[in-house]
């Protein structure tokens, strides 16, 4: 099984919807992080938690939300979708503390807002 | 604020030809410096990282980067390129070992046979 999990893979959506991206890792690591990927744009930081009761905004936070639920599980919440957040999002985690900052990511979630 | 550039959106090379990608970072002083590969329809994986022990960088499956602080790049090469090759490269990199990592826009690899 996968360190980093992500559900959905593969989501279908419309314009106004709610929708919730949810990662879960097995890696024990206390930090993790949302980014987004667009062609072009390589990839943008949406939030970041350092530990469970630590969230921080990324460089794209607008219309996104998160929720760490424990250390393990990491959510991201787009609360009314619009179509350019259309992109593929990725979760990823790594150690806490003086570290070299290597990331583990999941496979990744793809996102259709029409 | 920091940034890092890459060179190129996309390269083609021969099977077995040099594989050179470029990343250039701009920080006031110098990174730990990072390359990931993303394989289709995979996350991304750590190919190699640079944390001043060393200039000369070596990683998985052949790869190696050198760190050049006067020109402020971070290069990846690999002396004979394969099929496999073939993926989306991104250069990645954060001021300190507390700070974000940024990622640079990514340079796709397409192997000729």
């Amino acid at each position: 099984d996968a360190d980093v999990t992500q559900t959905p893979r593969n989501r279908i959506t419309k314009t106004g919807k709610r929708i919730m991206l949810e990662c879960s890792q097995t890696k024990g690591h206390d930090r993790m992080y949302w980014y987004r990927q667009d062609p072009g744009l390589g990839l943008r930081l949406i939030y970041y938690s350092f530990d469970v009761k630590d969230i921080n905004k990324g460089e794209i936070s607008d219309g996104y939300s998160v929720s760490r639920q424990a250390q393990a599980k990491f959510s991201l919440s787009l609360e009314s979708a619009i179509p350019n957040q259309t992109a593929l999002y990725f979760c990823a985690t790594s150690e806490q503390g003086p570290y070299t900052g290597e990331l583990f990511f999941g496979e990744g979630s793809r996102l259709t807002v029409l | 604020a920091q940034s890092v550039t890459q060179l190129g959106s996309h390269v083609s090379v021969s099977e077995g030809a040099l594989v050179l990608l470029r990343c250039n970072y701009s920080s006031s002083v110098p990174p730990y410096l990072f390359w990931y590969v993303q394989y289709p329809n995979q996350g991304l994986q750590l190919l190699l990282k640079y944390t001043s022990a060393a200039t000369l960088v070596k990683g998985i499956n052949g790869f190696e980067a050198e760190f050049k602080k006067s020109e402020t790049s971070f290069h990846l090469t690999k002396p004979s390129a394969h099929m496999s090759d073939a993926a989306e490269y991104f250069c990645a990199a954060r001021k300190t070992s507390y700070d974000k990592v940024i990622f640079g826009p990514g340079t796709s690899l397409s192997v000729i046979p």
